[in-house]
């Protein structure tokens, strides 16, 4: 089973600052890595599929990057409504196969310094 | 627009069980397989279980198998999990989910399971 390790597990930075999250997988993933935002009390929200695509409506300040087993989630210039807890997740194997199995990161709790 | 509309939910004691129900809308719901996935408090996100299109085949993390059971209606639009066995360790917010290419790219609301006696 695929691990996906996610770091730091917090970030303390300001608004304006420049975030840089990291998701690790233990074997490549190709590019089958998605992230999510996720606020107090909401479901996830998606922002990012298939490891740099962005998904409707998220601001273009979100940036996903990598390949393989290294992944980066930037956001440019933080904004007061992105403190928040991200998540990454991958597919193990394309998402046309069965069983769909997805396995989620531990997470990276953005917070206001 | 794609909804996903949860019931169920509730506390209950060890060793019960319980049934969450999931209304879909705004999408062909008989084209895609389904997930729920569950997050317990304070922690992070885990698959818990996924049903094929059709509903002929299922699949269920380790930590559920045997005690859970995924089950759609197509012809209703709605996706169901029974939890069976409780523990307190099942105590989280479970979430169903609609698939796009290898993500989920919407949810339920979540409903709260609380498991405790």
């Amino acid at each position: 089973e695929i691990v996906l390790t996610q770091s730091p597990a917090t970030l303390s930075l300001s608004p304006g600052e420049r975030a840089t999250l990291s998701c690790r997988a233990s074997q490549s993933i190709s590019n089958y890595l998605t992230w999510y935002q996720q606020k107090r009390g909401q479901a996830p929200r998606l922002l990012i599929w298939d490891a740099f695509n962005t998904a409707p409506g998220i601001p273009d300040r979100f940036r996903g990057y990598g390949s393989g087993t290294d992944f980066t989630l930037t956001i440019s210039s933080l904004e007061p409504e992105d403190f928040a807890v991200y998540y990454c997740q991958c597919h193990q194997g394309s998402s046309s196969d069965w069983p769909p199995v997805i396995t989620f990161g531990g997470g990276t709790k953005v917070e206001i310094k | 627009q794609v909804y996903l509309m949860q019931s169920g939910g509730g506390v209950v004691k060890p060793g019960r069980s319980l049934r969450l129900s999931c209304a879909a809308s705004g999408f062909s719901f008989g084209t895609y397989v389904m997930y729920w996935v569950r997050q317990t408090p304070g922690t992070g996100l885990q698959w818990v279980a996924v049903i094929s299109s059709d509903g002929n085949n299922q699949y269920y993390s380790a930590s559920v198998k045997g005690r859970f059971t995924i089950s759609r209606d197509n012809s209703k639009n709605m996706v169901y999990l029974q939890l069976n066995s409780l523990s307190p360790e099942d105590t989280a917010v479970y979430y169903c989910a609609k698939p796009s290419g290898s993500g989920l790219d919407h949810w339920g609301q979540g409903a709260l399971v609380t498991v405790s006696s």
